[in-house]
Formats: C-alpha cells, sequence, structure tokens
C-alpha cells in the first residue's frame, strides 16, 4: 500500500524558520511534491523534488532522500501569510500519473 | 501558468438529486485529469483518473456508479453526484497535468458542495 506521514500541526514564530517532515512508503517512486493550501482554497505548488538533495526556491526549500524515504520543506522567515496546511505528495509510477497526497500538517505563525 | 476552472464554485443541494461539477482545462489539453475529495481539515483523497474518451479509473472504496466521470474532450471533465446525501457534503477540486510544464500539476480552485 501507500503510506505518507508528516506531522499533523505545528506552530512557529514570525521571522523564525520552520522545517517540515515527511516520510513516505510506496510501491514506486517518480517524485515528491509540496503544496500550500489555505482553508476553503485549492492547493499551490511549491516544489517538486526527483533527485536527493536540496532544492531551494527563495524563502522555501525542499530536500529528499529517496534511500530513507524522507523529505522536508524548510520555511525561512516566516510571515504570517504562510500559516496555511502544508501537504506532502508522492506520485508512485512513472507510467501512472496520479499522485498521493499525504494528510497534511497544519502551520500556525504566532506573531 | 496553465489554468484550470470549476463550475460551480459552491452549490447547495437536496438529499436524492444529483449535481453536476465541471472541470475546464483553460489553456492547455488534459488527456488526463484526476477528481479529488476533501473533508474539513483533512487532506486531499484521490477519488479516481479521468480519461479522455475512456472510462476513468476510480480508486479503492470509490463507488463508480454514485459518482459518475464524463471526460468527453480533452478540456473538460464532468463529475455527477448522484442521488446525494449529507456525507456526501465536501469539497471537491479536480486536477490535470499539463503538457510541457515540467513536473507541476495544476488544480482547479474547487468546488464546494453542501447537501441539506
Amino acid at each position: 500500500g501507500q503510506n505518507i506521514d508528516q506531522p499533523t500541526e505545528m506552530t512557529a514564530t514570525e521571522g523564525a524558520i520552520v522545517q517540515i517532515n515527511c516520510t513516505y512508503q510506496t510501491s514506486g517512486f517518480n517524485g515528491l511534491f509540496w503544496y500550500q493550501q489555505h482553508a476553503g482554497e485549492a492547493p499551490t505548488f511549491l516544489s517538486y523534488n526527483v533527485l536527493d538533495g536540496l532544492e531551494e526556491k527563495g524563502r522555501f526549500s525542499s530536500f529528499l532522500s529517496r534511500s530513507k524515504g524522507y523529505s522536508y520543506l524548510l520555511l525561512k522567515e516566516l510571515q504570517m501569510k504562510d500559516s496555511a496546511s502544508y501537504l506532502c505528495a508522492v506520485r508512485a509510477s512513472r507510467g501512472d500519473d496520479k499522485i498521493i497526497f499525504g494528510k497534511g500538517t497544519r502551520l500556525h505563525i504566532l506573531p | 501558468g496553465a489554468v484550470v476552472s470549476q463550475h460551480p464554485s459552491r452549490v447547495i443541494c437536496k438529499s436524492g438529486t444529483s449535481v453536476k461539477i465541471e472541470c475546464r482545462s483553460l489553456d492547455f489539453q488534459a488527456t488526463t485529469m484526476f477528481w479529488y475529495r476533501q473533508f474539513p481539515k483533512q487532506s486531499l483523497m484521490l477519488m479516481a483518473t479521468s480519461n479522455e474518451g475512456s472510462k476513468a479509473t476510480y480508486e479503492q472504496g470509490v463507488e463508480k456508479d454514485k459518482f459518475l466521470i464524463n471526460h468527453a474532450s480533452l478540456t473538460l471533465s464532468t463529475l455527477t453526484v448522484t442521488s446525494a446525501h449529507p456525507e456526501d457534503s465536501s469539497f471537491y477540486i479536480c486536477s490535470a497535468w499539463s503538457q510541457g510544464a515540467g513536473y507541476e500539476q495544476y488544480f482547479g480552485p474547487g468546488t464546494r458542495l453542501t447537501v441539506t
């Protein structure tokens, strides 16, 4: 089966750094995604990793270790608008375009 | 970037009636679209893969006779919730890969369904 785990909730302070972890166990692997979702809205794409290592994009970075089935999303210089849910998702098969989402991490930013 | 639209954005219907939700790719063609359902404070759950010109592929536990999917063209997929019940009240989101856009899947804005 497919299993994607991430913490349910996290709290951090404005201006700080937070790391959201994701572990996965899937039948195959063809890429890992991070999405941001504000309440009542559709997810928006943040990052994609298919090879091991760190991908940096502005205040957001994403890391992948395929051998460990592990990824993290790093958010720097937190802003109040970063309060949202962060969804880790895996594309399990090259021949299958569907992606499976984890349960999401609700991030609360305190002033 | 690529745009996916959904209509309606919100719908309220009575128990026992059917509701159709449309998902359109506005500036690209999508041979495959996906339908997700999201309950409050939960993550997206994949319901089915919609394939242009062929039958949809449903995830385990999703009733294909209740959630009818039609992908009649390269830019339109529809989800019809038949004989709706209050437990079908949820946020329904569609998505599609844009050919040539790399590895980004584009999501529609979602449809909030409330069954009374």
